[in-house]
């Protein structure tokens, strides 16, 4: 199956600096979605993003399928932007599953 | 409704006993998907529903676990002779029919948490 690597693990920022995101996976997709778990856990959709790139605010993210990686860039980063960040691939005959990587836990202090 | 929904949210249990978690999707979402989610980890896919039926159970690690979706619109998890390694996440999510434009998009609920005694 699919592999998902994200990186870095963990990432601590000061507000209002910037981050960048990454995930790398090891097949073609036909899908592909970077979602926010909050404290309470709930997986909050952030962008579906399969190709391309698009913008959501403070929030932009990038997806490069023909060299397998997608960046998710936070600006100005505020405290409420601290959890966990996964990137969810799915493709091929399986296209309903996703895979999730182990995800980028970031914390912002004030 | 207006999003998934899963109940219960918490649900404890002793080794041995058998539960069943209920997730309720998103109105007019035809596709239906479990996952587990241990802590530290990103959530691990178990089964795919497209309408009534499972189209993928490739993740449900042995048969002592079972989801059924019997109207096409809730869904039942249910777990048997719970084990300690169950205690975990369950989440449930759900997206348009394949076809439709970002069909494949998965919206989740909050998760109900099992935790096995």
């Amino acid at each position: 199956g699919i592999q998902v690597e994200q990186s870095p693990p963990d990432l601590i920022l000061q507000e209002g600096a910037n981050s960048t995101l990454r995930c790398n996976f090891s097949d073609s997709v036909n899908n592909l979605q970077w979602f926010h778990q909050n404290p309470w856990g709930q997986l909050i959709n952030l962008f579906y993003i399969p190709s391309g790139t698009k913008q959501n605010g403070r929030l932009s993210a990038t997806t490069v399928a023909t060299e397998r990686y997608s960046l998710l860039y936070i600006s100005s980063s505020q405290t409420t932007d601290s959890g966990v960040y996964f990137c969810a691939v799915g493709g091929g005959t399986n296209a309903g599953k996703s895979t999730f990587g182990d995800g980028t836990t970031l914390t912002v202090k004030p | 409704g207006a999003g998934v929904s899963q109940t219960p949210s918490n649900k404890v249990t002793e080794k041995g006993k058998y539960v069943e978690l209920r997730c309720d999707p998103i109105s007019g979402h035809t596709a239906l998907y479990w996952y587990r989610q241990s802590l530290g980890q990103g959530p691990e896919f178990l089964i795919y529903f497209q309408g009534t039926g499972a189209a993928d159970d490739s993740g449900l690690p042995n048969d002592r676990f079972f989801a059924v979706r019997p109207e096409g619109s809730v869904s039942t998890l249910k777990i048997q002779r719970t084990e300690r390694g169950d205690s975990a996440v369950y989440l449930c999510a759900s997206s348009l029919t394949p076809g439709t434009r970002r069909y494949n998009e998965q919206f989740f609920g909050p998760g109900t948490r099992l935790t096995v005694l």
